[in-house]
């Protein structure tokens, strides 16, 4: 199994365009996590989905972002317009889900998506 | 919202020498765990506690867990140049699989 994987590694926008950032879980796990990481906030957790159905988009910034899974595989992370603030390394990160809804085996990171808006 | 705290923040060593790090969190957990990260790369996962248990051992990696004092610690033993990274604690509460992280602790082994 390749792992995790995300697109693009590096992503050079202008402010107001849209972003796309996409990610291919591993199969047979059934969570999908999105991260973004800054250097003053640490990791964030923007939303989580579980059989492709959103459990919890609180940490989502603002309607900018959206979230989808469109089948059990694979993820988008969009943001329309971006702005600068957006500039982060973006991650997403499979797990399996044991029944309670813990995970035992903890999270398989992507190696993310440093994403720049100028 | 960050839930656990990592202490030191930054930590700088000889290669052969032990490594330990803190991790503080603030409210019942379901399980700890402590993760890695080479710069520039994702994090990788090293180790996981439940809240009933108190020690656990992989390789040169130990970690405690005292629920009471809400606090977890990371040994790494014999450390290499290799350990270079940084280290993460994230905690999972309720019965939620979601995982919040600390800011980590920047580990330097210099050879």
């Amino acid at each position: 199994d390749a792992g995790v994987i995300q697109s693009p590694r590096h992503e050079v926008t202008e402010m107001g365009q849209e972003v796309t950032l996409r990610c291919k879980l591993i199969s047979g796990h059934n969570s999908l996590f999105w991260y973004r990481q800054t250097m003053m906030r640490g990791l964030e957790l923007l939303i989580y989905f579980n059989n492709n159905v959103p459990i919890d988009d609180s940490g989502m910034p603002e309607d900018r972002f959206s979230a989808k899974m469109p089948n059990a595989s694979f993820s988008t992370l969009k943001i329309q317009p971006s702005e600068p603030r957006d500039s982060a390394v973006y991650f997403c990160a499979s797990s399996s889900r044991m029944t309670g809804g813990q995970s035992s085996y903890g999270y398989t990171f992507g190696s993310g998506t440093r994403l720049t808006v100028v | 919202s960050q839930q656990g705290e990592e202490d030191p923040q930054a930590l700088s060593i000889q290669e052969g020498e032990n490594a330990t790090m803190n991790c503080s969190y603030k409210t019942s957990i379901n399980n700890l765990q402590w993760y890695r990260q080479n710069s520039g790369r994702g994090l990788v996962h090293l180790i996981l506690i439940r809240s009933n248990e108190r020690e656990k051992h992989s390789g040169r990696l130990r970690v405690t867990l005292d629920t009471s004092k809400k606090s977890s610690s990371l040994l790494i033993t014999a450390s290499r140049a290799a350990d270079t990274a940084s280290y993460f604690c994230a905690t999972s509460e309720g019965g939620s699989e979601k995982l919040v992280f600390g800011k980590g602790t920047k580990l330097t082994v210099n050879p």
